[in-house]
């Protein structure tokens, strides 16, 4: 059973335009949702996080939006560039430390110049 | 300065071998993480440590032992290798203290290929 569901698996964007990647999560339990990107060959790095007592949190040009009611939160790259082409996991966790991230399934973006 | 490191960066083996995966952070993290990631890029957790306690041990085949000597080190040794077992192995650390302690920062990963 997939507890955070993504989509879309892969993402064909322009050079200026917004890529929107979207989250679905099962377990009303988690309270912590990042975004993870991952380059070839590279370990995840954290992109950007959010809980669940905000609607929106905004870093440069990366904005999580989050639907609590609605079990949903979604990634947006507003001007994307070539240099965001990468895979972006979406997950969730709760608890205290040590607890796991469970991830999305990943989406794989490529900005087009 | 690297924050985790893994070593090595690449490991191939033949099935039945045994062989280790070392971790070190440099973050000052109480917790650490081994996450496996497949050939479709799909993530799972392993293992977590606190403090050199084991917290998290999924269902993982007992061929993988952790092992923590002390809190900026966690290793992975694998026994009786399969094919099965070819993936990329990320580390990972995070703090633990609020708010910060779900914010995991991963190794640069190694990839085993079992022959």
């Amino acid at each position: 059973q997939q507890q955070v569901k993504q989509s879309p698996q892969s993402l064909i964007v322009q050079k200026g335009g917004i890529s929107i990647i979207n989250c679905a999560y099962e377990n009303t339990a988690f309270d912590y949702f990042p975004w993870y990107q991952q380059f070839p060959g590279k370990g995840p790095a954290l992109l950007i996080a959010i809980r669940p007592d905000v609607s929106e949190k905004k870093e440069g040009r990366f904005t999580i939006s989050f639907n609590k009611s609605a079990k949903q939160f979604s990634l947006h790259i507003m001007d994307s560039q070539p240099g965001d082409s990468a895979t972006y996991f979406c997950a969730a966790s709760m608890g205290q430390a040590g607890t796991a991230l469970i991830f999305g399934k990943g989406t794989t973006l490529s900005v087009s110049s | 300065d690297t924050a985790v490191s893994q070593t090595p960066k690449y490991l191939v083996t033949q099935m039945g071998n045994d062989k280790s995966i070392k971790c070190e952070q440099n973050l000052g993290h109480d917790t650490m993480y081994w996450y496996k990631q497949d050939s479709k890029k799909f993530l799972k957790i392993m293992f977590s440590y606190n403090n050199k306690e084991l917290i998290i041990n999924e269902t993982v085949p007992n061929r993988f032992s952790p092992k923590s000597p002390d809190k900026a080190h966690l290793n992975l040794h694998i026994n009786s290798l399969e094919l099965g077992d070819s993936a990329v192995y990320f580390c990972a650390s995070s703090p633990s203290g609020w708010p910060s302690y779900n914010e995991q920062f991963f190794g640069p990963g190694t990839r085993l290929t079992v022959l």
